[in-house]
């Protein structure tokens, strides 16, 4: 079945270490993100890549570092600098980020709790 | 002024009635719009999207957009329990390669 794969489900970590999140898609798509969701809010963007080896900040970007060495993975680093880093993070992708058919396919989130 | 904008909630509608979610956007350039729906703990999933003026019916759920009122709108008709749920707008804005979300709007029907 094609669609978007975050590891792990659940993580905890303790404050000051760097943690990686996995982000995996095989829909063939050119457009990968990042958002993060704290309870009861909407979705904030953290990075997004349009294309391999080219990734831009999104509007929360401090505290976080992405790659895009590979078209299918989008691996997201929450760095000790990350203030408040317990949230929901969801990874999404997109077919056709230029068109009108920009649609988002998130996959099941990763949500990350620091102590 | 934020970006996108919603009426938090919670909205408590009744089993079988319309409920009636909306969304104003600040950005006159913006082109896309997407209706998102997110149970608890679970990742949003799209519901509806429409680019241009005027409504768009897809089952029970119709999208309706006014661009010179820079408001969105979702109606969900037969509204069932589970239709409980967070509907986020989103919106694609002018010259930007990404969606902005709205915060969402808390919906609960009641049996």
């Amino acid at each position: 079945d094609g669609g978007i794969t975050q590891s792990p489900k659940y993580l905890f970590r303790k404050e000051g270490q760097n943690v990686t999140l996995s982000c995996e898609q095989n829909l063939n798509h050119d457009a990968m993100y990042w958002y993060r969701q704290d309870p009861g809010q909407g979705l904030r963007l953290i990075y997004y890549s349009q294309i391999v080896n080219d990734f831009q900040k999104g509007d929360i970007a401090e505290g976080y570092s992405v790659s895009r060495e590979k078209k299918e993975s989008f691996p997201l680093t929450v760095t000790s600098a990350q203030k408040n880093p317990t949230a929901f993070y969801l990874c999404a992708s997109s077919m056709d980020d230029r068109g009108l058919s920009f649609a988002l396919h998130f996959g099941n989130g990763t949500r990350l709790t620091v102590t | 002024q934020k970006e996108v904008e919603q009426n938090s909630g919670p909205l408590s509608v009744p089993e079988g009635a319309i409920a009636s979610l909306n969304c104003t956007y600040s950005d006159r350039g913006s082109q896309s719009f997407f209706w998102y729906r997110q149970y608890s703990g679970k990742s949003p999933e799209l519901i509806m999207f429409i680019y241009s003026n005027g409504d768009k019916e897809d089952g029970r759920f119709t999208a309706q957009l006014n661009k010179a009122s820079q408001y969105v709108s979702l109606l969900i008709r037969d509204s069932q329990p589970s239709d409980s749920a967070t509907y986020l707008c989103a919106v694609s804005l002018r010259g930007a390669q990404k969606l902005v979300f709205g915060q969402g709007t808390r919906l609960t029907i009641n049996p």
